[in-house]
């Protein structure tokens, strides 16, 4: 069975600085997806990043990069320049490339950005 | 815009009465999921279908099931609703096959 971890309950940082959320995972399969989803309070989860685990190059989306790790079974976002507006619980996600996608998700990490 | 609608978005229901939560979608997606998210917890897989396919996940209780009867709705029937069960249910959509998944906005069920 898969299964992720995020070792980080709660982080907070001030506005405009860079913040990066960890996760680990763990699988003895090839072939998967890796996501960060984030939930901002009483509203509904999106997916921020996602990150093929064939592709060897890390995935950005404008302020959000990972840095994965196949080797390690490490999978961190980072978010540049933190907005007000990044303040949400943030998941980490897993699930292996097949037909219908069984999401596995890690945790949590509640971010806050302070102005 | 296409997206997930959920209804009702809070339900108060009694411990041992019946409840219906309702997901609608307009996405026409072939796989609608349900998970369940207890407070301050990890969301997690209920089941999914896949067109009219219920595949069921093996620690599910048999007190959840579920009914979609057509490409657009899914319904997530709670038939003796316990404490425990008090809970945000999210639903969501995605392709078979495909890469991401589209959440709605959840259900907080609220058991007295």
């Amino acid at each position: 069975a898969q299964t992720v971890t995020q070792s980080q309950p709660e982080m907070s940082v001030q506005e405009a600085e860079t913040v990066t959320l960890s996760c680990t995972y763990d699988t003895s399969e090839n072939n998967y997806y890796l996501f960060w989803y984030k939930q901002p309070p009483s509203r509904q989860m999106i997916l921020v990043i996602r990150q093929e685990a064939y592709k060897q190059q890390n995935a950005t989306e404008n302020r959000f990069s990972v840095n994965f790790q196949k080797a390690a079974k490490s999978f961190s976002l980072k978010i540049s320049d933190s907005q007000l507006g990044d303040t949400a619980m943030y998941f980490c996600a897993f699930t292996l490339i097949q037909g219908a996608q069984k999401l596995v998700f890690g945790q949590g990490t509640r971010l806050t950005i302070n102005p | 815009d296409a997206m997930v609608i959920q209804n009702p978005r809070y339900q108060v229901t009694q411990f041992g009465k019946p409840v219906t939560l309702s997901c609608s979608q307009t996405l026409n997606h072939n796989v609608m999921y349900w998970y369940q998210q207890k407070s301050s917890q990890a969301p997690k897989l209920l089941f999914h279908y896949y067109d009219k396919d219920f595949n069921n996940e093996a620690d599910t209780p048999d007190n959840f099931q579920s009914r979609r009867p057509n490409t657009s709705f899914c319904f997530l029937d709670i038939r003796s609703p316990g404490l425990g069960d008090a809970a945000m249910y999210l639903c969501a959509t995605g392709e078979f096959g495909g890469e991401t998944q589209y959440f709605g906005p959840g259900t907080r069920l609220l058991v007295l």
